[in-house]
């Protein structure tokens, strides 16, 4: 079993608005991450939590707030967003940081209007 | 940043045809990866790569990683309107592990 999980599917919300996604894997896997996809570009990295300690912040604004609650779950809190962050946010997960393999979930359609 | 050029960008070809798509870089890789992504949904993993030299077949598809590990391809024999999608190659790098990305190519096949 190789899935990732991401809810919600779609998210609209208003630049005052504060909603969060979350992530789930039961693969036992250690390191999760939080990529952002425009439409018709690669992902791009934003955090990396390894042994659920973030290891790895892409000088992301602070709008966006990741936290790992335990090594299965993810979450991204998103607080006074910008419509230029309307994209796709993809959640993967690794076994560890040092092997390479990363299985990605099916994304958050996220507006922001 | 290692940087990874993917070529070509957009490729549309009929039904039982093949197609190849490059993955170039002139840093090396420990691994490379091929997803398939379709619109609105997250990359799919096709392959990992690890080895330089190495060939790997899944079905229809063949992924080559170059003796250097510093380039790869992906080749499809016979494709089929199911193939149609975006492939990405991601490419690890050796020290920190995180990956870089290829630009995509948007594959059409028409049946």
């Amino acid at each position: 079993d190789t899935e990732v999980t991401q809810t919600p599917k779609h998210l609209v919300m208003g630049m005052t608005n504060k909603k969060s996604l979350k992530c789930e894997q039961h693969m036992g896997h250690r390191a999760m991450y939080w990529y952002k996809q425009k439409a018709k570009k690669p992902p791009e990295l934003m955090f990396v939590y390894s042994y659920e300690k973030l290891s790895i912040n892409e000088s992301v604004p602070s709008r966006f707030s990741p936290e790992c609650p335990n090594s299965s779950l993810l979450n991204l809190h998103l607080h006074a967003l910008q419509p230029e962050d309307s994209a796709l946010y993809l959640c993967a997960s690794s076994q560890g940081t040092n092997t390479d393999t990363q299985y990605f979930g099916p994304g958050t359609r996220l507006t922001v209007l | 940043t290692q940087l990874l050029e993917q070529s070509p960008q957009f490729l549309s070809i009929q039904e039982g045809e093949n197609l190849t798509v490059y993955c170039n870089s002139s840093s090396v890789f420990s691994s490379l990866q091929w997803y398939r992504q379709e619109p609105g949904e997250g990359p799919v993993l096709l392959v990992t790569v690890v080895t330089g030299g190495e060939v790997k077949k899944l079905k229809r598809l063949t992924f080559q990683f170059g003796d250097a590990r510093k380039d790869s391809s992906l080749h499809i024999t016979a494709a089929q309107p199911g193939d149609t999608g975006l492939y990405l190659c991601a490419g690890a790098h050796p020290i920190d592990y995180k990956l870089s990305f290829g630009a995509g190519t948007t594959v059409t096949v028409r049946a």
